[in-house]
């Protein structure tokens, strides 16, 4: 599996957008981005997952450039609901996922 | 409809003592995975059940670890002879398909 590497803390502020950046240089073909958002004592939950280019949904958008070795996950106009820990993964498509979790992104929103 | 369960939702047992817990994931998902997350850090993968069966049992730390799981539905992690490090919090999760897992609120372990 790839081995994804993340910033392991950001900060923002109310209305703004939050891009976090996730890089896997060892991305296999058969490998989907996916992100994960976790609460203080929950657990994660899934919020998006991508191939290639740019997927959109309710919650966020995820950006994927050709050659795959990175993706931004975008948050638009963040809320204080939104501080959690956000963790990137790779997921493969061929068969079961033992998902590797590594530190997630601390994301603190501020009013 | 009803997400992930977990029971309990917080155990404290004494040092030496076998705990089980237990997960009931959603009807119908025919993989279950088990994950173990020590404060402040990320998940760590133990056991994959698909059916009742485990094909992938590499995460489990060592053999007083072990899991079943039944009637393609609940599934139980046991510890025995528990040991301090052994204190975290365990995560089911459930999936539908290859990508996407549900995951359940956990069963915080303190050993004492």
């Amino acid at each position: 599996l790839a081995k994804t590497t993340q910033p392991i803390s950001m900060d923002s502020y109310e209305g703004q957008e939050v891009n976090i950046t996730c890089s896997h240089n060892n991305i296999a073909t058969n490998d989907y981005i996916t992100w994960y958002q976790q609460f203080p004592s929950q657990g994660p939950r899934f919020i998006i997952q991508g191939y290639k280019t740019k997927v959109t949904n309710e919650v966020a958008s995820l950006f994927i450039p050709a050659d795959r070795k990175s993706s931004t996950l975008s948050l638009p106009r963040v809320s204080l609901s939104d501080t959690a820990v956000y963790y990137c993964l790779v997921a493969f498509s061929g068969g079961y996922n033992k998902l590797i979790f590594g530190a997630g992104t601390r994301l603190a929103v501020h009013p | 409809g009803a997400g992930v369960s977990q029971s309990p939702s917080n155990k404290v047992t004494e040092k030496g003592k076998d705990v089980e817990l237990r997960c009931d994931p959603i009807s119908g998902h025919t993989a279950l995975y088990w994950y173990r997350q020590r404060l402040g850090q990320g998940l760590e993968f133990l056991i994959y059940f698909q059916g009742n069966s485990a094909p992938d049992k590499s995460g489990l730390p060592s053999d007083r670890f072990s899991a079943e799981r039944t009637g393609e539905s609940v599934s139980t992690l046991t510890i025995q002879r528990t040991q301090q490090e052994d204190s975290a919090v365990y995560l089911c999760a459930s999936s539908p398909g290859q990508l996407e897992q549900y995951f359940g609120p956990g069963t915080r372990l303190t050993v004492t």
